[in-house]
């Protein structure tokens, strides 16, 4: 099994959708949990971070962390076709520096 | 400010030949990862490195691959005699020591063995 699954999609949807992303795990020594953002043939960029459990908002985007289930979601409201790209959720635990990536999910948003 | 520098971008080598990567961490950063990229797949670590010091390097295949970290330079990955299985896009990544886990990435350099 491994430590963090993501489903990899393709995700395709309309413009305005709202997107619902998910990741789930197995260490429950997980502290720290991170959306990164990859458009293609790029380098991944932070979206959102959040620390143990709860939710937390910016803009279009909400995160949300569920220990008790090991289970984090990452919400796109009113999804744009700039957020095309792919969303890697990301993890480490307290103490550690190594992050674990799940294997991102591919979301296209049709014009 | 500039961000996390990687080059080359694009690599092309034959097999057996040597391929060295660098990176050049955020200004004040002090903590590199190296994470390697497969087509269709998530981001694997493969070391973790401060200023001279290999921290965590369980992610780094034992043979042909090393990484290093000097005083005085950027970071490089090494990979010799390398085989079409290395072909992959790979990414630095740097952190100011925080223990956050926030990292800043490169744009990655995109290894092809031919």
């Amino acid at each position: 099994q491994k430590e963090v699954e993501q489903d990899p999609g393709p995700l395709s949807v309309p413009e305005g959708a709202i997107v619902s992303l998910n990741c789930t795990y197995s260490n429950s020594a997980f502290q720290y949990f991170m959306w990164y953002r990859q458009y293609s043939r790029k380098g991944p960029e932070l979206l959102m971070y959040t620390y143990s459990s709860g939710n937390k908002e910016d803009g279009r985007f909400t995160a949300q962390v569920d220990k008790s289930s090991k289970y984090i979601s990452l919400f796109i409201r009113d999804s744009q076709p700039s957020d095309s790209a792919t969303y890697l959720c990301a993890m480490s635990d307290t103490g550690g520096f190594k992050t674990i990536f799940g294997a991102g999910t591919r979301l296209f948003v049709k014009a | 400010n500039a961000g996390v520098m990687q080059n080359p971008r694009h690599l092309v080598r034959r097999r057996g030949q040597e391929a060295r990567l660098r990176c050049s961490p955020m200004k004040g950063h002090s903590h590199v990862y190296w994470y390697r990229q497969l087509p269709e797949e998530g981001l694997k670590f493969m070391v973790y490195l401060q200023k001279e010091n290999i921290i965590d390097e369980s992610g780094m295949p034992k043979e042909r691959f090393s990484a290093e970290f000097p005083k005085e330079g950027p970071s490089i990955l090494r990979i010799q005699q390398v085989v079409r299985g290395d072909s992959a896009a790979y990414f630095c990544a740097s952190l100011p020591g925080a223990n956050t886990g926030e990292l800043f990435f490169g744009e990655g350099s995109r290894l092809t063995v031919l």
